[in-house]
């Protein structure tokens, strides 16, 4: 199983500010990266996949970045509705094994 | 506009068996896409139960292979999950979840359901 960890677990950053996540894989996993957003008492977004793609609808603040075992998420310039949990996930296996970094929590500093 | 919405009993006695049942509007249960399931305990972070494409053979997280079947209703259009052998680890929000087969954004999970709170508990 390929684990994912993400860093840091809390990240507090200003309004208008930029912030970059991490997430780090036991084992290549090529671009098959995706991030996700989660808003309290919502289901996760679909916000990169293939390691830098904004899937649709997705603003141009969010950009994803990384091959093989290390990636990011960049949000820059910071808006309120930004503030959410992002998880990673790797989506390289066959047969499936879908893995899931432990999220981090972006929260107003 | 494609919709998933699950279905099943909220409380579970320990030991007994976890059923949810998704219903797919908007697509098909037997596009190029995958049907799958994920938990979140309060709090945590995301579990991949498992997934399933069209009518085929299941795959499922190892973890959770022994107690865990999914499945097709083919004139329903809605897939299911059954966990058995249930304790109050199970306790969690459970999404169904449509993954990509084909074309861009292929492999990811692009539409969720609300989710349903399922706790295991006498």
């Amino acid at each position: 199983e390929i684990e994912m960890t993400q860093s840091p677990a809390t990240l507090s950053v200003s309004p208008g500010e930029r912030a970059t996540l991490s997430c780090r894989a036991s084992q290549s996993v090529a671009n098959s990266l995706a991030w996700y957003q989660q808003r309290p008492g919502q289901p996760p977004r679909l916000l990169i996949f293939g390691a830098s793609t904004r899937a649709p609808g997705i603003p141009a603040r969010f950009s994803g970045g990384g091959s093989g075992t290390e990636f990011t998420l960049t949000i820059s310039s910071l808006q309120s509705e930004d503030f959410a949990l992002y998880f990673c996930h790797q989506y390289n296996n066959w047969p499936p094994l879908h893995t899931f970094g432990q999220g981090t929590k972006l929260q107003i500093k | 506009q494609v919709q998933l919405q699950e279905s099943g009993p909220g409380l579970v006695k320990p030991s007994e068996t976890l059923s949810l049942t998704c219903a797919v509007s908007g697509d098909s249960i037997y596009s190029s896409n995958w049907w799958s399931w994920v938990r979140q305990p309060a709090g945590k972070g995301l579990e991949w139960i498992g997934e399933i494409y069209q009518s085929g053979s299941p795959y499922y997280n190892p973890s959770l292979k022994s107690r865990v079947t999914i499945s097709v209703e083919k004139s329903k259009n809605q897939f299911s999950l059954k966990l058995n052998s249930t304790t109050a680890a199970d306790t969690a929000v459970y999404y169904c979840v449509r993954r990509v087969g084909a074309g861009p954004p292929r492999g990811v999970f692009d539409m969720w359901s609300q989710g349903t709170m399922v706790t295991v508990s006498s």
